[in-house]
């Protein structure tokens, strides 16, 4: 079956500082890895989307995404945190093997300070 | 295009009640499924449509049942609410395969008292 992990319910930055907000996953085939963000009480937004070509992915407002297969990992960057970016982010899974259907992590909550 | 809409936006059950949570999308987009979002847990799948006439169950489908008549319009029935179905709930859309990005309704938030 697969399964998504999102390592850290919250995470908290300054204002200026990297963003890393850590997901691990489990699929028996190929997956699609996507990143989705939500802002308090709002639909959800697509970041950025794997789906086996580049393994380094940029995705809107300075995200971007590594896959790593060996390490079935699925972590997302951003150089530098903006107030802006406060909000709850999803890694999500996806695969063929299983009908095609989306497999959410719990969530990580990104607090940004000034 | 308006994208997915959904509503209402917000609703108030008593126990017992039943309901109908309306979700539209003017995409031409075959693939179409309801999640439920509960704090700590993510989304959840709770039934998906690939095309008209064809539904299925996701991961949390008890007390919900969905049709789908047309490729616009795939509504989510709740047929004796609970307690345990207060939540938010999703409406999303896709072309077809697992790639495809999948858009999102603005969501309905559902209390049952």
């Amino acid at each position: 079956a697969q399964s998504v992990t999102q390592l850290d319910s919250h995470v908290s930055v300054s204002e200026g500082t990297p963003v890393l907000l850590r997901c691990n996953y489990s699929s028996s085939y190929s997956p699609s890895l996507f990143w989705y963000v939500q802002h308090p009480n709002k639909g959800l937004q697509l970041l950025l989307k794997y789906t086996s070509a580049a393994t380094l992915v940029k995705g809107i407002n300075g995200f971007e995404a590594e896959f790593k297969k060996s390490e079935t990992s699925f972590h997302l960057t951003k150089p530098s945190a903006h107030m802006s970016d406060a909000a709850e982010y999803f890694c999500v899974v996806s695969d063929p093997g299983y009908g095609n259907k989306l497999v959410f992590g719990a969530g990580t909550i990104l607090r940004v300070k000034s | 295009n308006a994208g997915v809409t959904q509503t209402p936006k917000f609703q108030v059950l008593k126990t017992g009640q039943s309901m109908t949570l309306q979700c539209a999308q003017d995409m031409n987009h075959e693939y179409m499924s309801w999640y439920r979002q509960d704090p700590g847990m993510g989304l959840r799948l709770i039934h998906y449509s690939v095309g008209a006439g064809i539904t299925d169950q996701g991961e949390v489908p008890n007390g919900y049942n969905v049709s789908r008549s047309t490729t616009e319009d795939f509504p989510l029935r709740l047929l004796s609410a609970a307690p345990s179905q207060t939540s938010v709930y999703f409406c999303a859309s896709r072309r077809g395969v697992s790639t495809d990005t999948q858009y999102f309704g603005p969501g309905t938030r559902l209390t049952v008292l």
